[in-house]
């Protein structure tokens, strides 16, 4: 049972474009959602979260919007730049469980 | 800036050895957790420590031992390595009080013949 969907294997936008990555989640007790970007050989890096009270966070140029009535939360990144080619995992937990349930990443391409 | 620090970065191992794996983190942060990464799947909890003493399992524990002596470390035990532990392993940690992200470190690629 995946609590946490990446439906998207992977992803091309051109550079200077937007990235729209997507995830959906099925565990209403989820309160708190991450994304997080990996690059080859590397570990996990935090990119930027949400709590369940809100519906956007913003970081420079990341954004995530949250939709709890459609259990569905988004990543944005505009501009997209070169440096942005990773692969992207959503993240999730609930209020008082130290696990972190992932989705299985979405592999992100930007074309110069 | 070092983070959290994995140790070995690479393993090949026989079935039936034992290893450990070294996590050390330098944030004084009060939980830190393991983590393995198998191809086609997110990352899934092996078992996790809210604070020095404690420690307890996640969603993965068969097959390891994790101890929590000191605040800075965190050792993962492979008492009796499997085919099936061929995986990546990722430490992590945060500090506590509410919604804060968990650190990675850059992962132990382990190999088991």
């Amino acid at each position: 049972d995946q609590q946490v969907k990446q439906n998207s294997p992977s992803l091309s936008v051109q550079e200077g474009r937007i990235s729209i990555l997507n995830c959906d989640y099925t565990n209403s007790m989820f309160d708190y959602f991450l994304w997080y970007k990996k690059y080859p050989a590397e570990g996990p890096t935090f990119l930027i979260s949400i709590s369940s009270i809100k519906d956007k966070n913003e970081d420079g140029r990341f954004t995530v919007f949250l939709n709890k009535s459609a259990k569905h939360l988004s990543l944005h990144i505009v501009p997209s730049q070169p440096g942005d080619s990773a692969v992207y995992f959503c993240a999730a937990r609930n209020f008082g469980n130290e696990k972190l349930t992932f989705g299985t990443g979405t592999r992100l391409t930007i074309i110069p | 800036n070092a983070g959290v620090t994995q140790t070995p970065k690479f393993q090949v191992l026989k079935t039936g050895q034992s290893m450990t794996l070294q996590c050390a983190q330098d944030m004084n942060h009060e939980y830190m957790s393991w983590y393995r990464q198998d191809p086609g799947m997110g990352l899934r909890l092996i078992h996790y420590s809210v604070g020095a003493g404690i420690t307890d399992q996640g969603e993965v524990p068969n097959g390891y031992n994790v101890s929590r002596s000191t605040t800075e470390d965190f050792p993962l035990r492979l008492l009796s390595a499997a085919p099936s532990q061929t995986s990546v392993y990722f430490c992590a940690s945060r500090t506590g009080g509410g919604n804060q992200p968990q650190h990675f470190g850059d992962g132990t690629r382990l190999s088991i013949l």
